[in-house]
Order: structure tokens, then C-alpha cells, then sequence
């Protein structure tokens, strides 16, 4: 079964609009983490935003933000005020238990920004 | 700093080749990760380090894979024999210990193999 599942391959976005990018999980531990990362085309993988767990808010850095429902096993990523630059895939990930395991990525959503 | 750094950045080979990936991690980095990004897709885990040890090997795809760490710095992926399906971007990426669950990868840019 797969762990991280990202249903939409692809979305458009008008500039300066909000975009959310769906992520559901499946574990049964009850301490975990949530990534998302940025794949522009030049293939780098860039850290967004982090979610814990057992962090009573939703995570925030900038114009990302993380809409996480714990009982849903969701995690999707709200991108708010939608850049030219903001092209990219985005990919969602989590580590399970505790410490430096690997993460588990989703197949990831190409996002793309219109003028 | 510097971050991870990975060489080469582009290799061409020929079937039936053997060929090195190189990883230089992020200094005080004691995690150091592999993965493989086929054209098109998401991130396929190989192969992890604590340290010179390597706790999970599962992802690795068969035996002509082998990695290696040493004095807890730089890695080297091996890939023995390569295969046409072995074509992709190979990723390495380090993280810092200490930091429990929530810490990051940081990855570097990784090492497009192309098998002729």
C-alpha cells in the first residue's frame, strides 16, 4: 500500500490566486513527521515545510502553509499568493517513528502558475 | 556552508559498465541518503547511512547496487554491470542528527546516469 498518496498529477493556477495540493498518508505510528518539497525544473529538491505529528498548529513558513488533519491522515500544502516562480513539482513526504529514517515520498503534482 | 555536493553531475555509459556516484554531505551531516528519480517521477529510496553504517538497504533494486561510507563523510554508490533501466537521476541527500523526526533532507543536485 502506498504511504504517501498525491491524487492530482498536475494543476494550473492563476498568479496571485491560493492553490492547495492534496497529500494523504497511511501509518499506525503515532509519532511521524510531514514534508513537503519543491522540484523546479532545474531538478534541485527544496525543503518548504515541515509538520509534526503531535504539533497542536498548522505549520506556516511565508506564503506556504500546511493544512493538516490529523484524523484524515491529510497534510495538503496551501500556497497562497501564487508566483510565476512557484512552478514546479511539489512533492510530499513523511518520516515515520523517530530520528533520521528515510522519508517516503508521494509521485508528486506539477504545479504550474499562468499569467 | 557549502551544501551536499554530488559528482559527476552528468554521466554517460555504456551498458554492461560499472560506475561510481560520489556524495559529499553536508559537514556534521551523520545521515546520508540515496535516491533514485526515474524521468517523470517521484523520489525511489535506496539506500540510508547512520554514520558508516547502513541500517536499510531494502530499496536497493539488486545486487549490481552497492554503497559504501566512509569516516562518516563521503559515500559512493556503485552500480556493477549497469543496465538501460538503470538510467535516471541519482540523489543524495544528509541530514543532521539531533534533530529527531523533524529533521530535513538536504539534498544535492544530483547525478543524471544515462545508460547507452
Amino acid at each position: 500500500a502506498q504511504k504517501i498518496t498525491q491524487t492530482q498529477p498536475g494543476m494550473f493556477v492563476q498568479e496571485k490566486e491560493a492553490v492547495t495540493l492534496d497529500c494523504t498518508y497511511d501509518t499506525s505510528d503515532q509519532s511521524y513527521g510531514l514534508f513537503w518539497y519543491k522540484q523546479p525544473s532545474s531538478g534541485e529538491m527544496i525543503f518548504l515545510i515541515y509538520q509534526g505529528s503531535y504539533d497542536e498548529q498548522n505549520a506556516t513558513e511565508g506564503r506556504y502553509s500546511l493544512n493538516f488533519q490529523k484524523a484524515r491522515k491529510s497534510a495538503n500544502l496551501v500556497i497562497s499568493a501564487s508566483q510565476l516562480g512557484d512552478s514546479a513539482m511539489y512533492f510530499c513526504a513523511m518520516r515515520e517513528n523517530s530520528g533520521n529514517t528515510p522519508l517516503v515520498f508521494g509521485k508528486g503534482t506539477r504545479l504550474s502558475v499562468i499569467a | 556552508g557549502a551544501g551536499v555536493s554530488q559528482s559527476p553531475s552528468n554521466k554517460v555509459t555504456e551498458k554492461g559498465k560499472d560506475v561510481e556516484l560520489r556524495c559529499d554531505p553536508i559537514s556534521g551531516h551523520t545521515a546520508l541518503y540515496w535516491y533514485r528519480q526515474s524521468l517523470g517521477q517521484g523520489l525511489e529510496f535506496l539506500i540510508y547511512f547512520q554514520g558508516n553504517s547502513a541500517p536499510d538497504k531494502s530499496g536497493l533494486p539488486s545486487d549490481r547496487f552497492s554503497a559504501e561510507r566512509t569516516g562518516g563523510s563521503v559515500s559512493t554508490l556503485t552500480i556493477q554491470r549497469t543496465q538501460q533501466e538503470d538510467s535516471a537521476v541519482y540523489l543524495c541527500a544528509s541530514s543532521l542528527r539531533g534533530q529527531g523526526v523533524r529533521s530535513p533532507l538536504h539534498f544535492g543536485n544530483g547525478t543524471r546516469l544515462t545508460v547507452t
